[in-house]
């Protein structure tokens, strides 16, 4: 399973664009990216999952480059209730546990 | 919609007690995973199961096995408990091998948790 790397914590104030991004250099061929988000003291939830170049949905958008090596979720216009962390997996359809690294912390401020 | 259902959503346990905790996965889900998250730490894969058998084992203690049962929910047992095993331990279910609505594949649905405290 391809290692990442993402930043421990990012700050932000509500309105803004964030964008986290994710380091996944030995990426498989067949692994496709997913982020997580998880609240204090809740279950983790699906955000958003990609493959390759741009995929967006009501909440975020994920940009992949063409080499995969990393990945960048957007949130538009965060708000207070964005504060959480956020994980980026990697993953292929051979393997259907969810390994989670070290998330980032996100603070938004008001 | 229906989710994960966890209980209980907390339990106080002695050292060398037992404690069970019990998923209830989503309406036709087939897949069920078990996640430990202690204090501070990122979630920590356990076990999983697909149509009753096991799928897959990560760091679970010795000390812990887990089964899903015909009607696919799940239990999680714990023997011995030490101070360590204080954690939130999560449940999640998922359509197994398939794809969710969108083609996302492996989308995992998390219940609440269940909060265990062992003193």
């Amino acid at each position: 399973l391809a290692k990442t790397t993402q930043p421990i914590s990012m700050d932000s104030y509500e309105g803004q664009e964030v964008n986290i991004t994710c380091s996944h250099n030995n990426i498989a061929t067949n692994d496709y990216i997913t982020w997580y988000q998880q609240f204090p003291s809740q279950g983790p939830r699906f955000i958003i999952q990609g493959y390759k170049t741009k995929v967006t949905n009501e909440v975020a958008s994920l940009f992949i480059p063409a080499d995969r090596k990393s990945s960048t979720l957007s949130l538009p216009r965060v708000s207070l209730s964005d504060t959480a962390v956020y994980y980026c997996l990697v993953g292929g359809e051979s393997s259907y546990k969810l390994i989670f690294g070290s998330g980032t912390r996100l603070l938004v401020r008001p | 919609a229906a989710g994960v259902i966890q209980s209980p959503r907390h339990l106080i346990k002695e050292k060398r007690e037992t404690a069970t905790l019990k998923c209830y996965p989503i309406p036709r889900h087939d897949t069920v995973y078990w996640y430990q998250q202690g204090p501070g730490q990122d979630p920590q894969f356990l076990i999983s199961f697909y149509e009753k058998m096991q799928s897959d084992k990560g760091s679970i203690p010795d000390r812990f096995s887990a089964q899903q049962f015909s009607d696919y929910h799940s239990e999680l047992n714990m023997s011995s408990l030490e101070l360590g095993d204080s954690a939130l331990y999560f449940c999640a279910s998922s359509l197994g091998l398939g794809t969710s609505g969108g083609g996302i594949r492996n989308e995992q649905f998390f219940g609440p948790g269940t909060r265990l405290t062992v003193l």
